[in-house]
C-alpha cells in the first residue's frame, strides 16, 4: 500500500507555543488529505480537509485560526497548531488519498502532542 | 447520541479464539463500512470496506452489515497474538472514503498466546 509519513512523532511543548506537524505522502501525489484528531478511548474525529493548492475545509466547531493547515504540494501538508494550550494535548493523524485506484486513505502513524 | 458506537473493551481472548467486534449506528444514510486495524503507536490500516448489507470474508476476517439493524460486526477466526491491537469500525454515506466518514471508538483485542 501507499506510505504516509508524519514528522514529528511526538512533540511537549509549552503552552502558548505554536506547534507544526508535516504530513507526506511518500510515493504518490494527494489531491486531498485529511487531519483528525483522537483523544485517549475515543474515536478519531475529522478536523478539517486540506485540498492542495486551496483553503480548508474545517468542520463544525474545530477553529481555523487555531488549527492552520497547509497544503502546498500534492505531497505535503502540514497542521499548525498555535497558541497551544494542555487541553490541545492528543494524537494527529493524517491520511492522504491515493489516487491511484480507487482514492483509498492511507493514514500516518500519528503525531502524540503534549502541551505543558 | 453518537454516530457511532462502540465498545473500547479491552477484550482479551486465547489463541485460536474467535472474536467478535461490533458497532451500532444511527445515520441510516450509511452505506459504506469499514473495518480499521490500529497497532500501538500506528495510524489505522484498512482491514475490510463492505457496502450496504451483506457479509464479506477475507481470509481468517468476515465482515458483516445489517443494515436494517444498524449493527456491523467484525469476525475474526483463528486468533493470533498478531491480531492484538485496536480495531476501529467507520462508515460513510457515498463512497467508502467520503469526507463524511465517521469512525467508532475503537475496541482494543489482545490475543494472548
Amino acid at each position: 500500500g501507499a506510505v504516509v509519513s508524519q514528522h514529528p512523532s511526538r512533540v511537549i511543548c509549552k503552552s502558548g507555543t505554536s506547534v507544526k506537524i508535516e504530513c507526506r505522502s511518500l510515493d504518490f501525489q494527494a489531491t486531498t488529505m485529511f487531519w483528525y484528531r483522537q483523544f485517549p478511548k475515543q474515536s478519531l474525529m475529522l478536523m478539517a480537509t486540506s485540498n492542495e493548492g486551496s483553503k480548508a475545509t474545517y468542520e463544525q466547531g474545530v477553529e481555523k485560526d487555531k488549527f492552520l493547515i497547509n497544503h502546498a504540494s500534492l505531497t505535503l501538508s502540514t497542521l499548525t497548531v498555535t497558541s497551544a494550550h494542555p487541553e490541545d494535548s492528543s494524537f494527529y493523524i493524517c491520511s492522504a488519498r491515493d489516487p491511484r485506484g480507487g482514492d483509498e486513505q492511507f493514514f500516518g502513524p500519528g503525531t502524540r502532542l503534549t502541551v505543558l | 447520541q453518537k454516530e457511532v458506537e462502540q465498545d473500547p473493551g479491552p477484550l482479551s481472548v486465547p489463541e485460536g479464539a474467535i472474536v467478535s467486534l461490533n458497532c451500532t449506528y444511527s445515520n441510516s444514510a450509511f452505506q459504506y463500512f469499514m473495518w480499521y486495524r490500529q497497532y500501538s503507536r500506528k495510524g489505522p490500516e484498512l482491514l475490510m470496506y463492505t457496502y450496504s448489507s451483506g457479509n464479506k470474508e477475507d481470509g481468517r476476517f468476515t465482515a458483516q452489515v445489517d443494515k436494517s439493524s444498524k449493527y456491523i460486526s467484525l469476525f475474526i477466526r483463528d486468533s493470533q497474538p498478531s491480531d492484538s491491537a485496536t480495531y476501529l469500525c467507520a462508515m460513510s454515506s457515498d463512497t467508502y472514503n467520503n469526507n463524511d466518514m465517521r469512525f467508532g471508538a475503537g475496541t482494543r483485542l489482545t490475543v494472548k498466546p
